[in-house]
């Protein structure tokens, strides 16, 4: 199975920071890198696919980047809505389908 | 728009059975693959089962293999889980989830219901 280790487990912020969190593959995955926010008692949301596509409907300040093992969500100027769990998922067409552990964005 | 709804969860003693379903809306049901997933409580998120648009291939992740079953009724846009022998970590909220590859594979989620509870409890 593909392991993905994501960092930090959390983190604190302020309305209007800069935050970046990462994701770590076991082996390449070849950007087969999805993003997805969940907030609690919610189900999560699609943010972005392929590392770097946009989801429709997603604001333009959630941003992906990354190759062969190491990807990194990007928020460009946090607002309130965006206090919330992120997590990775691989599709690297190995299964099963893995996610990482999650990076809870809290207000500062 | 796209909508699902999850029913059948609920609470069962270790050994049992429960059919979980998935009815989807809003979108053209048979021509994308679905999947199952879910979140133990306070934990992190583990793919399930996923069953092809035309049925034509179902996976399982390990932790399920030979106990759960995954199926589809496309006449009644409705999405199944079979769950048999039934252990206490089996405990979880399972979704339902879209596939975003329109008569193929993208093995990510599009879409998301907003879950139904299963706690395996004596």
């Amino acid at each position: 199975d593909i392991q993905m280790t994501q960092s930090p487990s959390s983190l604190s912020a302020s309305v209007g920071d800069r935050v970046t969190i990462t994701c770590r593959a076991s082996q390449g995955i070849s950007n087969s890198l999805a993003w997805y926010q969940q907030k609690p008692g919610k189900a999560p949301k699609l943010l972005l696919y392929a590392a770097s596509r946009l989801e429709s409907g997603v604001p333009s300040r959630f941003s992906g980047s990354g190759s062969g093992t190491d990807y990194t969500l990007t928020i460009s100027s946090l607002h309130p809505e965006d206090f919330a769990t992120y997590l990775c998922q691989q599709y690297y067409g190995i299964l099963p389908l893995t996610f990482g552990g999650g990076t809870k964005v809290e207000i500062k | 728009q796209v909508q699902l709804v999850e029913s059948g969860g609920g609470v069962v003693q270790p050994g049992g059975s429960l059919r979980l379903s998935c009815a989807a809306s809003g979108f053209t049901f048979g021509s994308y693959g679905m999947h199952w997933v879910r979140q133990a409580p306070g934990r992190g998120l583990e793919w399930v089962a996923f069953i092809r648009y035309d049925e034509t291939n179902r996976y399982y992740g390990d932790s399920v293999k030979g106990r759960f079953t995954i199926s589809r009724d496309n006449s009644k846009n409705t999405l199944y889980l079979q769950m048999n022998s039934l252990r206490a970590e089996d405990t979880a909220v399972y979704y339902c989830a879209k596939d975003p590859l329109y008569g193929g594979s993208g093995y990510y989620f599009d879409y998301w219901g907003q879950g139904t509870l299963v706690t395996v409890s004596s």
